[in-house]
């Protein structure tokens, strides 16, 4: 069984602050690996994608990738109000199924 | 880019009718689709993967013969609610994979509530 396991939250931080959203999985031959913001009663956004270990920054997003920890994270530095949202982890196995295995989501609010 | 729609956005239905969602790609072919469906507070769960021209793969507990796909075209999926009952009033989400990459894009979601 595939899992995907996300700190449980609610996570509140100061407008300004930087955010830290963690994320394991257990498939040690996963290989793609994305996060999805979802605000209450929408549907997911795709907001990063990275396949290789390290840092990939895009804008205020910062998404990082250790295989060898199976862990990834995503840093949101000057968070704003605006971020406040369920953020999802989700992770592609291999294999040509192409299904995502996401996490349960944690609940990010910025407090003005 | 990586456009997805949906249609409708909300419908309300009396029991024992059958709904049908569709969901398009607007910019980009997609072979893969999937069906998610998502009660509130609670974590998206797939309910199949819609691929064309041949048939759905349904997760296990999904009733395939109540949850119809229809994937006839590279940019179309529908999901077709049969006989639709109170409890499965849900927010029912797809979502395309652009070719060549895992990377998947949702529609805005539909909100079904079966009176």
């Amino acid at each position: 069984q595939k899992e995907v396991e996300q700190n449980s939250g609610p996570l509140s931080v100061p407008e300004g602050a930087i955010a830290s959203l963690n994320c394991t999985y257990s498939d040690r031959g996963s290989q793609s690996f994305f996060w999805y913001r979802q605000y209450s009663g929408k549907s997911p956004e795709l907001i990063m994608s990275i396949y290789s270990n390290g840092d990939k920054e895009d804008g205020r997003f910062t998404a990082q990738l250790n295989k060898a920890s199976q862990y990834v994270s995503l840093l949101i530095r000057d968070s704003q109000p605006s971020d406040s949202a369920t953020y999802l982890c989700a992770v592609h196995g291999g294999g040509s199924n192409y299904k995502l295995t996401f996490g349960k989501g944690t609940l990010l609010t910025v407090n003005p | 880019g990586a456009v997805v729609s949906q249609h409708p956005s909300r419908v309300i239905c009396k029991s024992g009718t059958s709904v049908k969602i569709e969901c398009r790609s607007l910019d980009f072919q997609a072979t893969t689709m999937f069906w998610y469906r998502q009660f509130p507070k609670k974590s998206l769960m797939l309910m199949a993967t819609s691929n064309e021209g041949s048939k759905a793969t349904y997760e296990q507990g999904v009733e395939k013969d109540k949850f119809l796909i229809n994937h006839a075209s590279l940019t179309l999926s529908t999901l077709t609610v049969t006989s639709a009952h109170p409890e499965d009033s849900s927010f029912y989400i797809c979502s395309a994979r652009v070719e060549g990459t895992n990377e998947q894009f949702f529609g805005p979601g539909t909100r079904l509530t079966v009176l």
